[in-house]
């Protein structure tokens, strides 16, 4: 069975601070993807990025940063410098390789960027 | 290219009734996937369609169910409506990969079920 887990509901920080959002995976799979979302006030998910198991590598994209470790099973996510319009609920998925996987969802972070 | 649409965008319902909520997927994208959203259960996996067959299917009754026409639109129904059926839903689309190519996701239908 997949789980994700979010440990972290509700985090709140003042704008141009960092802030890394926490994603813990299981799942007996060798082969598995893993993704952020945003959802913002609109409601409409956003995809940020995915990830598959044998790609550790981290990953930059202007603000925001991923860091995929398997040995602890966290794919973390940071976001440099935040900005009031970060402010959103962050989903961590996972999902497996087959035609049966599942797509998994932790159960999400609020952020909240005060400026 | 135009995003993922869905309608309605809201509903109200009475208990015991049944409803249909409509997905139309980004042109050339042939799986359709639905999602319920609630405050207490998080965001649930309901089921997946490509090429009009069901390919995958999460843990709801069978009074949820759903299909997919020739076009890659797809319906959701959802028959005999509970108290606990109110939620989002969301419906996203994707290249054919399945559910793990990455998701585009539609605004969402809210339903409140009375």
């Amino acid at each position: 069975a997949q789980k994700v887990t979010q440990a972290q509901t509700e985090i709140s920080v003042v704008e141009k601070e960092d802030v890394t959002l926490d994603c813990v995976y299981e799942t007996r799979d060798t082969t598995y993807y893993l993704f952020w979302y945003k959802q913002p006030p609109s409601g409409e998910l956003v995809f940020l990025i995915r990830r598959n198991s044998f790609d550790e590598q981290n990953e930059i994209s202007g603000r925001y940063s991923w860091n995929f470790q398997k040995s602890t099973s966290s794919f973390n996510f940071t976001i440099t410098a935040s900005q009031v319009v970060d402010s959103a609920v962050y989903f961590c998925a996972l999902s497996g390789a087959g035609a049966n996987s599942k797509l998994t969802f932790g159960k999400g972070i609020t952020l909240s960027v005060r400026p | 290219k135009a995003g993922v649409t869905q309608t309605p965008r809201y509903l109200i319902k009475t208990r015991g009734q049944q409803v249909t909520l409509s997905c139309s997927p980004i042109s050339g994208h042939r799986s359709v996937s639905w999602y319920q959203q609630t405050p207490g259960q998080g965001l649930q996996f309901l089921f997946e369609y490509f090429s009009e067959t069901q390919r995958n299917k999460g843990n709801f009754p069978g009074r949820f169910s759903g299909r997919q026409f020739s076009n890659s639109r797809s319906e959701m129904n959802v028959s005999t409506l509970e108290l606990g059926d109110s939620a989002l839903y969301l419906c996203a689309s994707s290249r054919g990969g399945g559910l793990s190519d990455e998701q585009y996701f539609g605004p969402g239908t809210r339903l409140t079920v009375t």
